[in-house]
């Protein structure tokens, strides 16, 4: 079965700093990973996703990640946090590999101070 | 790109009644719906998948009776809680996708806004 790990509730960073969100993964088969992000009472928005192919993924608003087969990570980095990047971000794996359901992990709060 | 419409975003209703929360698809149709429940500061755990015109699949310890889902068309997906007790109290969250041949690629999974809950 399939499972997300995402290392540390919480994450403190300074404005222009390196934001590193954690993200291990279990998966039986390839998987198709992904990173969203939720601001308050609001829904998620996708930030990148990896399926097949490179595996340096960029996606919206600076951010990119690494798909490590060998790691079975999927850490989500951007060079320099702004304040509006403080929000909760998740990392999820499709069940199964595909388009199926997606199995979240515990979520990670980025907090951003000046 | 893809758009999915969720309402109502916050609804109060007294203990015992019903309520109905839909889930629509703007801009491309839906196969296949997920509902998902979200306790405050927590993830999101899936409560069950539809598919257009099949019954829904619930995960395991989701009350079906409970929570009805209605998936009638590929634009349009319902949940009702039925007989609503303050517990029921939660975010729910629906995701949409077009798992049709070559169009999951392209749009993957897209989420509604959310609707807050609040049974009193």
């Amino acid at each position: 079965a399939q499972s997300v790990t995402q290392l540390g509730s919480h994450v403190s960073v300074s404005e222009g700093a390196l934001v590193l969100l954690r993200c291990n993964y279990s998966s039986s088969v390839p998987p198709y990973l992904f990173w969203y992000v939720q601001y308050p009472n609001q829904g998620l928005q996708l930030l990148l996703k990896y399926t097949t192919g490179a595996t340096l993924v960029k996606g919206i608003n600076g951010f990119e990640a690494e798909f490590k087969k060998s790691e079975t990570s999927f850490h989500l980095t951007k060079p320099s946090a702004h304040m509006s990047d403080a929000a909760e971000y998740f990392c999820a794996v499709s069940d199964g590999g595909g388009y199926n359901k997606l199995i979240f992990g515990a979520g990670t709060r980025l907090a951003v101070h000046p | 790109g893809a758009v999915v419409s969720q309402h109502p975003s916050w609804v109060i209703c007294k203990s015992g009644t019903s309520v109905k929360i839909e889930c629509r698809s703007l801009d491309f149709q839906a196969t296949t719906m997920f509902w998902y429940r979200q306790f405050p500061k927590q993830s999101l755990m899936l409560m069950a998948t539809s598919n257009e015109g099949s019954k829904a699949t619930y995960e395991q310890g989701v009350e079906k009776d409970k929570f009805l889902i209605n998936h009638a068309s590929l634009t349009l997906s319902t949940l009702t809680v039925t007989s609503a007790h303050p517990e029921d109290s939660s975010f729910y969250i629906c995701s949409a996708r077009d798992a049709r041949q070559g169009r999951a690629i392209r749009y993957g999974y897209t989420f509604g806004s959310g609707t807050r809950l609040t049974v009193v």
